[in-house]
């Protein structure tokens, strides 16, 4: 079963706008991590974001915060002021307590143009 | 750079074939796990080794297997090579592993496979 969901189509972003990117994820344990990760187009797997089930402030990193909504199971990653270099593919991704495995949305594409 | 480092970068090969994929942590992580990339089937996770032992099994051919060695780096040997074996393969690496932490995972740069 899909446990993390990204549906959103490939974004074109304005630089020095903010975008946002949508995450819905399903679980049923109560302790679990959500993670965030930018692919350029490059391939690596870069790290951005965390937020932890239990984690009573919103998560933030820069120009990066994640807007978690728990009661919604939405983990919503905000790139803020973007940048050229922000083009890339964003995974959402999540990791339950009890598996060590991290289970990976499809990503959303986003361009950001001058 | 996450510190974590794979060899080789590109890797062509035909059908049938065995590859050897080559995986170093991060200094002091103690878990390594394999990821793969394609097309049609997003980054799914194949499988995670703690300190030298087998730790969680994904969606991992049985043509595929993993093992991590005393100096921590981490081998994954794919054999009876097909087409649809060609993706992107991801190591990640993890500070100590206590059992069932929520840490991130720092992911190498990838080794691309592409399977004539």
């Amino acid at each position: 079963a899909q446990k993390i969901t990204q549906t959103q189509p490939g974004m074109f972003v304005q630089e020095k706008e903010a975008v946002t990117l949508d995450c819905t994820y399903d679980t049923s344990d109560p302790s679990y991590g959500l993670f965030w990760y930018k692919q350029p187009s490059s391939g690596e797997m870069i790290f951005l974001i965390y937020q932890g089930s239990y984690d009573q402030q919103n998560a933030t990193e820069g120009r990066y915060s994640l807007n978690f909504q728990k009661a919604r199971k939405s983990a919503n990653l905000v790139i803020s002021a973007s940048q050229l270099g922000d083009s890339a593919m964003y995974f959402c991704a999540m990791r339950e307590w009890g598996n060590n495995r991290l289970a990976f949305g499809k990503g959303n594409q986003v361009v950001v143009i001058p | 750079d996450s510190g974590v480092t794979q060899t080789p970068k590109h890797l062509i090969t035909a059908t049938g074939q065995r590859v050897t994929l080559r995986c170093s942590p991060r200094s002091g992580d103690l878990s390594v796990y394999w990821y793969q990339q394609s097309l049609d089937q997003g980054l799914q996770f194949l499988i995670q080794y703690y300190n030298g032992e087998e730790r969680a099994k994904g969606n991992i051919l049985e043509r595929f297997s993993a093992q991590q060695f005393p100096d921590l780096h981490s081998e994954l040997n794919l054999s009876s090579l097909e087409l649809g074996d060609s993706a992107l393969y991801f190591c990640a690496s993890s500070i100590p592993d206590s059992g069932n932490d929520l840490n991130e995972q720092f992911f190498g740069p990838g080794t691309r496979l592409t399977v004539l």
